[in-house]
């Protein structure tokens, strides 16, 4: 099956920073979204990028599918962007399923 | 629209016991996902429906497992005779299957613990 795989697994940053998260997929895709888990557990959308750029506010992310990669910006991180981030993608050849990745652990200090 | 629903948010039980987790889709969405997801690892696919019809399954869903969507629009996810490895978060997504985007969106998790 296909396979997901982003980096880095954790990452530490003081407030104000600006971070990248990368997630590198295998196969070709035709659904790519990117997701914030919060301390509760709840999976927030923050896009739906199978290609392309997009931007919301402080978030930006852009996905390369030739390439098979998409990138996560965050600027100006504040405390409550910590949470786990996860990319999630679908095969062409697949009608349902979204396959995760394992995520990148992000902790804001302030 | 008020989002994707599940009913518990919390469940402890013993082994051994039978347990049953509801999830209310998004009201015009046709699909319903239901995945799993253990401490420290992203969501895995469990199993998913169009409107009635679920249309695939995961090797992860044992015989002990079994899900409904009875009329296309609640679906329920049984668990039988469960054991301590079944502890995990299971999340229900739901999406609107046949426009060029789609997302899916997911509930708030019902989070099992197995004793």
């Amino acid at each position: 099956g296909i396979q997901v795989e982003q980096s880095p697994p954790d990452l530490i940053l003081q407030e104000g920073a600006n971070s990248t998260l990368r997630c590198n997929f295998s196969d070709s895709v035709n659904n790519l979204q990117w997701f914030h888990q919060n301390p509760w557990g709840q999976l927030i959308n923050l896009f739906y990028i199978p290609s392309g750029t997009k931007q919301n506010g402080r978030l930006s992310a852009t996905t390369v599918a030739t390439e098979r990669y998409s990138l996560l910006y965050i600027s100006s991180s504040q405390t409550t962007d910590s949470g786990v981030y996860f990319c999630a993608v679908r095969r062409y050849s697949s009608a349902s399923k979204i396959i995760f990745g394992s995520g990148t652990r992000l902790s804001i200090r302030p | 629209d008020t989002g994707v629903s599940q009913d518990p948010r919390h469940k402890i039980t013993k082994r051994g016991q039978n347990v049953t987790f509801r999830c209310d889709p998004i009201s015009e969405h046709n699909r319903l996902y239901w995945y799993r997801q253990t401490l420290g690892q992203g969501p895995e696919f469990l199993t998913y429906f169009q409107n009635e019809a679920q249309l695939e399954k995961s090797r992860l869903l044992s015989d002990r497992f079994s899900a409904e969507r009875p009329k296309g629009s609640f679906s329920t996810l049984e668990i039988q005779r469960t054991e301590q490895g079944d502890s995990a978060m299971y999340l229900c997504a739901s999406s609107l299957g046949h426009t060029g985007e789609e997302t899916q969106y997911f509930g708030p998790g019902t989070r099992l613990l197995v004793l």
